[in-house]
């Protein structure tokens, strides 16, 4: 099945930063990727979907990019409230699976 | 606004069944616009995929979770649930419901809190 390969696993940043995370599928998915945001003992958040697209509420400084098999989240300029776990998730597939996860941590 | 409340048994034994109900608030589960869907989450480690169903009963299942896993609704009440038999310590892990929209491009808008089942004797 598609494996989806995020790095870094873990990121130290400070505030104002702007941070690049990086997921990588085994095959190509086009653009059906989406990234979420989870923070300890809550649900997943949804940021971004079909690659780059800004789900509703969400802030702008989240932006998402690429197909086929490289993808990237970036947030332009970190604040306090990043500070989280992020996952790229494939829904190419039945499988639907997501990557391992990038933990964003204070420098 | 929708909402989802997971809830289970908490606690159950190796070799048992488990099973668990999501509950939908705010907007019926009778409808042609989402489905509905389980993914879990063990302590400490990433996300997973189970499988999703319709307001009808289609499902759809990660190959990973079809031996084990079912999952079925119920318009009457407005839940959907899914069963889990001859469950392992490897099954340990927070169940959470979302809501899959069918036109909007995003694999699931919105989820339930998450509830923690532990299997353990």
């Amino acid at each position: 099945d598609i494996q989806l390969t995020q790095s870094p696993s873990t990121l130290s940043a400070s505030v104002g930063d702007r941070v690049i995370i990086t997921c990588r599928a085994s095959r190509s998915i086009g653009d059906w990727l989406a990234w979420y945001q989870q923070k300890p003992g809550k649900a997943p958040k949804l940021l971004i979907y079909r690659a780059s697209t800004l789900e509703s509420g969400v802030s702008s400084r989240f932006s998402g990019s690429g197909s086929g098999t490289e993808f990237t989240l970036t947030i332009s300029s970190l604040q306090p409230d990043d500070f989280a776990t992020y996952y790229c998730q494939q829904y190419y597939t039945y499988s639907k699976t997501f990557g391992q996860g990038t933990k964003v941590e204070f420098k | 606004q929708v909402q989802l409340q997971e809830s289970g048994p908490g606690l159950v034994k190796p070799s048992e069944t488990l099973s668990l109900t999501c509950t939908v608030s705010g907007g019926s589960i009778n409808s042609d616009d989402y489905y509905w869907a389980w993914i879990r989450q063990p302590p400490g480690k990433g996300l997973e995929w189970i499988a999703t169903i319709s307001y009808s009963g289609t499902t759809y299942y990660n190959p990973s979770f079809l031996s084990r896993f079912t999952i079925s609704v119920d318009t009457s009440k407005n839940q959907f649930s899914l069963r889990l038999t001859s469950v392992t310590a490897a099954d340990t892990a927070i169940y959470y419901c979302a809501r899959v929209p069918l036109y909007g491009g995003q694999p699931a808008d919105f989820w339930g809190q998450g509830t923690l089942v532990t299997v353990s004797s």
